[in-house]
């Protein structure tokens, strides 16, 4: 069973940017059965996806989280990583990092979740 | 796209729990579940439709119609209450979609 660890700051400014990184405990990476995203949920709402990296390294992303996003993968470290630029405190949340079945869009494993606080 | 799904859904210990999902002809999109109780991430409970992952019992199962689909939990135990959110992928915004979530309450 594959597992998926987030790790970054917790606290980060107001207009400063986010950046988290996921690593994951296997080889799935290396498969084109796989894409990896990124999930946020502040606190007592509901899931919104932020956007997703292929193996190959192309990307997608929410609408309306498009043009703050950017997210990469380095499969030599088996990590996955996210920043979201030019945060407020309405980017407070819990960042979940989750493997995605490319075949049918859904989200098999998932990380246990990091807060992150925007604060100054 | 939006997908709705009630705020709160309660259910007597040892019956059977609806969750619904609706979205404009949700029938035509693969449609997922997920679980999360509290403080923890979401687990998949059911994908595409109807198909349960390794691990999810049988009591657990999925259908869809061409407005709405439905979580159905059997045989409802404590340990079912949680969180449950729907979520489909809209491929005219090309967006992950998620429902609000609905909350179990086994009585």
């Amino acid at each position: 069973q594959v597992q998926l660890q987030e790790s970054g700051p917790g606290l980060v400014k107001p207009s400063q940017t986010l950046s988290l990184t996921c690593s994951v405990s296997d080889d799935s990476m290396n498969s084109g059965a796989y894409y990896w995203s990124w999930i946020r949920q502040p606190a007592g709402k509901g899931l919104q996806w932020i956007g997703r990296v292929e193996s190959s390294g192309d990307t997608d992303y929410s609408p309306s989280l498009k043009s703050r996003v950017t997210m990469s993968l380095d499969k030599s470290k088996r990590q996955f990583s996210l920043n979201l630029t030019s945060v407020t405190a309405g980017d407070t949340a819990i960042y979940y990092c989750a493997r995605e079945m490319a075949a049918a869009l859904f989200f098999d494993s998932w990380g246990r979740g990091a807060q992150v606080t925007v604060s100054s | 796209y939006d997908l709705t799904q009630p705020l709160s859904v309660s259910v007597a210990l040892g019956q059977t729990a609806v969750i619904s999902c609706e979205g404009d002809n949700i029938g035509s999109k693969n449609v997922h579940w997920y679980q999360q109780k509290a403080g923890q991430a979401p687990v998949l409970v059911i994908y595409r439709d109807r198909r349960r992952p390794s691990g999810i019992p049988e009591r657990v199962s999925g259908s869809v119609s061409q407005n709405t689909a439905t979580l159905t939990i059997a045989r409802a135990q404590a340990g079912d209450e949680s969180d449950y959110y729907c979520q489909v992928w809209d491929a005219n915004t090309l967006d992950v979609v998620f429902g609000g979530g609905t909350k179990l309450t086994v009585l």
